[in-house]
């Protein structure tokens, strides 16, 4: 069965302080995706990236970047320079692909970030 | 560029009634997906259609419901509502078309269910 570890329940920091979210993911298959969304207080989901299980390559968007390890089944998330609207819960989430349909995704317990001012 | 819509935004029924949640995705988006989320808790998938087919299907209880008609727009209907379905419950969308992020799932608004 599938599982997504997000270790950190909350983590509060000072603006313009770099931080860093984990993920920790499980699963048999092996071509799958990865997820990370954000959820700020006003309640919606934002979708901010997808990383398939074939393509470690990082990503960098502005602010953001993301680190894909398959060795260690981890797909971190860095905030650099981090400001107050970065305050929200985000979520890391799992996508299985050995079923071929419209697979729902598994999210793990989400990460309630913090930015003081 | 166009969002997920989900009706209503707010629902308030009391123990034992029904409720019908509608969800349209994004136009040319060919899968729907449904999420229930409790307070202070990760979402949980419920089901999912591809071109109006069940395709997947989570942790949706028996009492709950759910069809994709031909225009692709989705309804969750729930019934006999125990206090315990009190929550959000999100629609999102996907395209199985759209090169290089096929699967990608875009969340609405969600629609906030109070059981009384």
């Amino acid at each position: 069965a599938q599982k997504v570890t997000q270790a950190q329940t909350e983590i509060s920091v000072v603006e313009k302080e770099d931080v860093t979210l984990d993920c920790v993911y499980e699963t048999r298959d092996t071509t799958y995706y990865l997820f990370w969304y954000k959820q700020p207080p006003s309640g919606e989901l934002v979708f901010l990236i997808r990383r398939n299980s074939f393509d470690e390559q990082n990503e960098i968007s502005g602010r953001y970047s993301w680190n894909f390890q398959k060795s260690t089944s981890s797909f971190n998330f860095t905030i650099t320079a981090s400001q107050v609207v970065d305050s929200a819960v985000y979520f890391c989430a799992l996508s299985e692909r050995g079923g071929g349909g419209a697979d729902g995704l598994t999210f793990g317990k989400g990460t309630h970030l913090i930015i003081q001012p | 560029a166009a969002g997920v819509i989900q009706s209503p935004r707010h629902l308030i029924k009391e123990k034992r009634e029904t409720a019908t949640l509608k969800c349209y995705p994004i136009p040319r988006h060919d899968t729907v997906y449904w999420y229930q989320q409790g307070p202070g808790q990760d979402p949980q998938f419920l089901i999912s259609f591809y071109e109006k087919m069940q395709s997947d299907k989570g942790s949706i209880p028996d009492r709950f419901s759910a069809q994709q008609f031909s225009d692709y727009h989705s309804e969750l209907n729930m019934s006999s509502l125990e206090l315990g379905d009190s929550a959000l419950y999100f629609c999102a969308s996907s395209s199985s078309r759209v090169r290089g992020s096929a699967d990608t799932q875009y969340f609405g608004p969600g629609t906030r269910l109070t059981v009384l």
